[in-house]
């Protein structure tokens, strides 16, 4: 069976300070790729990330990074000097026929 | 076009009476997703297209639910008898293919959302 957990529903920072969002998700297939897409206030979802599951690389963009540790089958994401625009709802998704989403972790960095 | 279009954008409906819902993926993409969005929830996989074909319809939440693509393009996505907890946010999105690809990256529309009084 296909799952993705984010366990955190919901998290409050106050600017500057580093954030990591859980994500755990379960496969029986060994060729899978790890998703994180944001959903801003605007409502779009917005792509950050791809990993395959052959590539445990952690993975690092400016303020953003990714680390994949298939013995523990998580994909985690931690914002570095978070910022109030990075307000908004996370979400884990796991692609192997087709993508399923977690349910996502609200971020709210405040001022 | 240049992104996933979706329509209407918002939809007030009585309960009972049909909707259709309307996404137009990007040019070119052969896969199309439908997921729903409820208020706070997450996004619930409904059904995908590879060309004209649905593959997967197992997240369609009953017969009341029915989705058709025609031309490999424009998808439909039809509600029928709406009922009150039909009403969320339904999200399209396609990809240049279905499948487990690293080129397969999603692309959202910015989602219909349906209410149903």
């Amino acid at each position: 069976a296909q799952k993705v957990t984010q366990a955190q529903t919901e998290i409050s920072v106050v600017e500057k300070e580093d954030v990591t969002l859980d994500c755990v998700y379960e496969t029986r297939d060994t060729t899978y790729y790890l998703f994180w897409y944001k959903q801003p206030p605007s409502g779009e979802l917005v792509f950050l990330i791809r990993r395959n599951s052959f590539d445990e690389q952690n993975e690092i963009s400016g303020r953003y990074s990714w680390n994949f540790q298939k013995s523990t089958s998580s994909f985690n994401f931690t914002i570095t000097a978070s910022q109030v625009v990075d307000s908004a709802v996370y979400f884990c998704a796991q692609l192997t026929d087709k993508l399923i989403f977690g349910t996502g972790t609200r971020l709210q960095v405040f001022p | 076009g240049a992104g996933v279009s979706q329509s209407p954008s918002n939809k007030v409906t009585e309960k009972g009476k049909d909707v259709e819902l309307r996404c137009d993926p990007i040019s070119g993409h052969t896969a199309l997703y439908w997921y729903r969005q409820s208020l706070g929830q997450g996004l619930e996989f409904l059904i995908y297209f590879q060309g004209n074909s649905a593959p997967d319809k197992s997240g369609l939440p009953s017969d009341r639910f029915s989705a058709e693509r025609t031309g490999g393009s424009v998808s439909t996505l039809t509600i029928q008898r709406t009922q009150q907890e039909d009403s969320a946010v339904y999200l399209c999105a396609s990809s240049l293919f279905a499948g487990r690809s690293g080129a397969n990256v999603l692309t959202f529309g910015a989602g219909s959302r349906l209410t149903v009084l």
